[in-house]
């Protein structure tokens, strides 16, 4: 167990639908990260957050977005949801960040779009 | 712009033979490197870390790996494979100069013939 909880663990929707994927990082972790995993595409970095502000943006669609709470939980909010969004998206923490901090990561949030 | 390429998307090998998987970065500052594991319907589990010093890292399960730096290289071995070893293991490279963010290989798939 890493400590990075996300949820839900699977998700179903239909094309067009908005969909709001959850994660809490590990105690003490001010960095969150999403990433997302699909067959074609393999493991993207898509946004990191530090400390409730963005710090970093990678491959990720105008149709999502995120957000880090003064909990330091974060939200990735995907949004006109297209076939190919369909993918297991992970979340990772970790204690600063720069590194070589070890990046944690939880065990995904699996999203289908029929 | 960093990058990773793992050599092999599928790996076989019989129990208790040397386990080797090939990757090479890319990176035109000091890389930080990592081997990740995920096993079916987990998340990604950290095998290894180099940041500086010792080319060699010894990781959890009995894998090592070795920073070569003159072939820009970052191979993962064990000396003998177990069946429990079997999963999907990715390279990843990051570096000191801005936010942490992990580039990830595509990923090697490692099956164990018992």
């Amino acid at each position: 167990d890493s400590g990075v909880t996300q949820t839900p663990k699977h998700l179903i929707t239909a094309t067009g639908q908005r969909v709001t994927l959850r994660c809490s990082p590990r105690s003490g972790d001010l960095s969150v990260y999403w990433y997302q995993q699909s067959l074609d595409q393999g493991l993207q970095f898509l946004i990191q957050y530090y400390n409730g502000e963005e710090r970093a943006k990678g491959n990720i669609l105008e149709r999502f977005s995120a957000q880090q709470f003064p909990d330091l939980h974060s939200e990735l909010n995907l949004s006109s949801l297209e076939l190919g969004d369909s993918a297991l998206y992970f979340c990772a923490s970790s204690v600063e960040i720069q590194g070589p901090n070890t990046i944690y990561f939880g065990e995904g949030s699996w999203l289908t779009v029929v | 712009a960093q990058s990773v390429t793992q050599l092999g998307s599928h790996v076989s090998v019989s129990e208790g033979a040397l386990v080797l998987l090939r990757c090479n970065y890319s990176s035109s500052v000091p890389p930080y490197l990592f081997w990740y594991v995920q096993y079916p319907n987990q998340g990604l589990q950290l095998l290894l870390k180099y940041t500086t010093g010792a080319t060699l890292v010894k990781g959890i399960n009995g894998f090592e790996a070795e920073f070569k730096k003159s072939e820009t290289s970052f191979h993962l071995t064990k000396p003998s494979a177990h069946m429990s070893d079997a999963a999907e293991y990715f390279c990843a490279v990051s570096s000191l100069s801005g936010a942490q963010k992990l580039v990830f290989g595509q990923g090697t798939r490692l099956t164990i013939n018992p």
